[in-house]
């Protein structure tokens, strides 16, 4: 089974200070990670992905994710938030072993960036 | 844009109703998929389709029923529904591949009142 912990309902942040949203994942075999953002009234929208290679993956909007194996992590990060970026993060993950398309989405952590 | 179109994007229904919610992706996607947004819950995945055929059925009620008519269009009827499917509904797609695992593209979803 596979399942994605996002430990922080909200996090705050200050216009200009860096930013981190975090997220522990859980898998029986290698993951695959995602990171999606909801604006109101939206669906989901891609922001990055983590398959192989290097552990810091660079992704739309200036954010980028470093994964991190031993601690079974992938937390989100920017060094100057915007209010712009001011929305709700969604982590996933989906095991390379499993055969089927399910990705696990974890709850969800509201980003507020103020001015 | 996604590239996936959801109609309608707002929808009221009693319990005695029968609607139905339309999905259309424009990306050559092979696989389509059905996710419920509740508020607090994570993301609920409901139904898978690849080339067509169902491939996950998450243990849906059976007021909930697919229908995939190809490759681009993706349907959810409902019938008899309870105030507790009031959520938002999305609809996503995504290409897959033998070895590859692409991100999956959503739609800007249909709230769903009943009640």
């Amino acid at each position: 089974a596979q399942s994605v912990a996002q430990p922080e309902d909200q996090v705050n942040v200050a216009e200009g200070n860096p930013l981190t949203v975090k997220c522990t994942y859980s898998v029986s075999g290698n993951p695959y990670l995602f990171w999606y953002v909801q604006y109101p009234n939206r669906g989901l929208q891609f922001l990055l992905k983590y398959i192989t290679g290097d552990n810091l993956v660079k992704g739309s909007y200036g954010f980028e994710a470093e994964f991190n194996k031993s601690q079974t992590s992938f937390h989100l990060k920017k060094p100057s938030a915007l209010v712009s970026d001011s929305a709700l993060y969604f982590c996933a993950v989906r095991d390379i072993g499993n055969a089927g398309n399910m990705l696990t989405f974890g709850g969800g952590t509201r980003l507020m960036v103020k001015p | 844009e996604t590239g996936v179109t959801q109609t309608p994007r707002h929808l009221v229904m009693g319990m005695t109703n029968k609607k139905s919610l339309k999905c259309e992706q424009h990306l050559g996607h092979n696989a389509m998929y059905w996710y419920k947004q509740s508020a607090k819950k994570p993301l609920e995945l409901m139904f898978v389709y690849n080339f067509k055929e169902q491939t996950e059925n998450n243990s849906v009620p059976s007021r909930f029923s697919p229908e995939c008519p190809n490759s681009s269009h993706l349907f959810l009827h409902l019938h008899t529904l309870q105030p507790e499917d009031s959520a938002l509904y999305l609809c996503a797609s995504s290409q897959e591949e033998q070895g590859r695992y692409n991100e999956q593209f959503f739609g800007p979803g249909t709230r769903l009142t009943v009640l």
